[in-house]
């Protein structure tokens, strides 16, 4: 299995602009999350969805951020518009959807907001 | 008060050393507890699980305390291979996973 695969590795955008992060999740798991990181707050969870339902988008820090997973293998993170504090690695992350079991993590996303 | 706290170090310790790392969780109804090592502009990977009778991998040592709410971390003879960021992971009753800021780890010769 190729793991959870995320696209773009890099992203430099302009402020203001819309921004679309993918991630495919291991073929079979159930439960994607996505995860953002930075320097000052760490690894904090945005949203998971369990069989492509959110659960839980308590950790979405706005209106601009929205996810979607209209399919077992793809979601998307978009951010619109986007703001220079919005700069950090955003990772996706799957499991099988059971109880404590680890989660999977994508190489992540290095976005740059200038 | 956070979820998951962590020290977030540096810990500075030569080759051979052993250290520990703490973590405390405040919700008393997790129920699964990892650790995740990352390195340097990589992804988090799991360490190890933590089960509440504790368990051993090589060098490595995990405790579960669940009437003190807290998680540990031994590593014996360290490596400079050792060398990174841990994070303390903690799961509810559901597969939600709500991981600490790390402890950063610095082995050197």
């Amino acid at each position: 299995d190729a793991g959870v695969i995320q696209s773009p590795r890099h992203e430099v955008t302009e402020m203001g602009q819309e921004v679309t992060l993918r991630c495919k999740p291991i073929s079979g798991h159930n439960s994607l999350f996505w995860y953002r990181q930075t320097m000052m707050r760490g690894l904090e969870l945005l949203i998971y969805f369990n069989n492509n339902v959110p659960i839980d988008d308590s950790g979405m820090p706005e209106d601009r951020f929205s996810a979607k997973m209209p399919n077992a293998s793809f979601s998307t993170l978009k951010i619109q518009p986007s703001e220079p504090r919005d700069s950090a690695v955003y990772f996706c992350a799957s499991n099988p959807g059971t109880e404590n079991t680890e989660a999977f993590f994508g190489q992540g996303t290095r976005l740059t907001v200038v | 008060r956070k979820e998951v706290e962590q020290d977030p170090g540096p810990f500075n310790v030569p080759e051979g050393a052993t250290v520990a790392f703490n973590c405390t969780y405040s919700n008393s109804a997790s129920q699964s507890f990892f650790w995740y090592r990352q390195d340097c502009r990589k992804e988090p990977k799991l360490l190890m699980s933590v089960y509440s009778s504790g368990n051993e991998d090589g060098r490595f040592t995990a405790q579960l305390n669940r009437a003190s709410q807290y998680i540990s971390l031994l590593i014996r003879d360290s490596k400079l291979s050792d060398s990174a960021t841990y994070l303390c992971v903690v799961g509810l009753n559901t597969d939600k996973l709500i991981f600490g800021t790390g402890t950063r780890l610095q082995v050197f010769p």
